[in-house]
């Protein structure tokens, strides 16, 4: 079965600073994998996909993830956090849009 | 474009009362799904729709939890009778049929049984 795992529950980085969230998966088949950002009170939003091809993958607001098939990792990257970066990010694999998992999410806190 | 809307946003109801959520979809997005996030945890999938027809229900407690998209459009999600297990966030979202894209996700309904 099809599962999620990010490491970290909760990571602090300082403004400016880079940041890394580990994201790794079981799936059967090939993956399809997901990130998506979740603010206070808000729904989820799509940071980033990847379903084939080059294996870094950009999405929006400066955010990019690498799918390594031989660790079975996803792990989003930003060079410089912002302020308004700081949520709850989370990782999801899935066939296409059917049968989405995703994990437990990591809490981002960045400090001025 | 008007994004998921879901109502209410917040609801506060005893156990062994019953409760109902809806949510209209973005306009021509024929998936439909339900999420349930409890705190501190990520979404976990309820009933996945294609148009009117269940896709994927394996994760809904069927005893207590029932769902339906009459018309293809909007959906109700009902808990009856609601235990305090089931205080969660119920997240609506849809996507366009066969989408490779993003799933549009509404701003959720904040359940709270006491």
């Amino acid at each position: 079965a099809q599962s999620v795992t990010q490491p970290d529950i909760h990571i602090t980085v300082s403004e400016g600073a880079s940041l890394e969230l580990r994201c790794n998966y079981s799936y059967g088949a090939t993956p399809y994998l997901f990130w998506y950002v979740q603010s206070p009170g808000q729904g989820l939003q799509l940071l980033l996909k990847y379903f084939s091809g080059d294996t870094l993958v950009q999405g929006i607001k400066g955010f990019e993830a690498e799918f390594k098939r031989s660790q079975s990792s996803f792990n989003l990257r930003k060079p410089s956090v912002h302020w308004s970066d700081a949520a709850e990010y989370f990782c999801a694999v899935g066939a296409n849009n059917n049968d989405m998992r995703f994990g437990a999410g990591t809490r981002l806190t960045v400090k001025p | 474009e008007a994004g998921v809307a879901q109502s209410p946003r917040y609801k506060i109801i005893e156990k062994r009362q019953s409760v109902a959520f809806w949510c209209n979809p973005i306009s021509g997005h024929a998936t439909l799904y339900w999420y349930q996030q409890i705190l501190g945890q990520g979404p976990k999938l309820l009933i996945q729709f294609q148009n009117n027809g269940v896709v994927d229900d394996s994760q809904l407690p069927k005893d207590r939890f029932s769902a339906e998209r009459l018309k293809g459009v909007d959906s109700t999600l009902k808990i009856q009778p609601a235990k305090l297990e089931d205080s969660a966030v119920y997240l609506c979202a849809s996507t366009t049929m066969g989408a490779t894209g993003e799933q549009y996700f509404g701003p959720g309904t904040r359940l709270t049984v006491t």
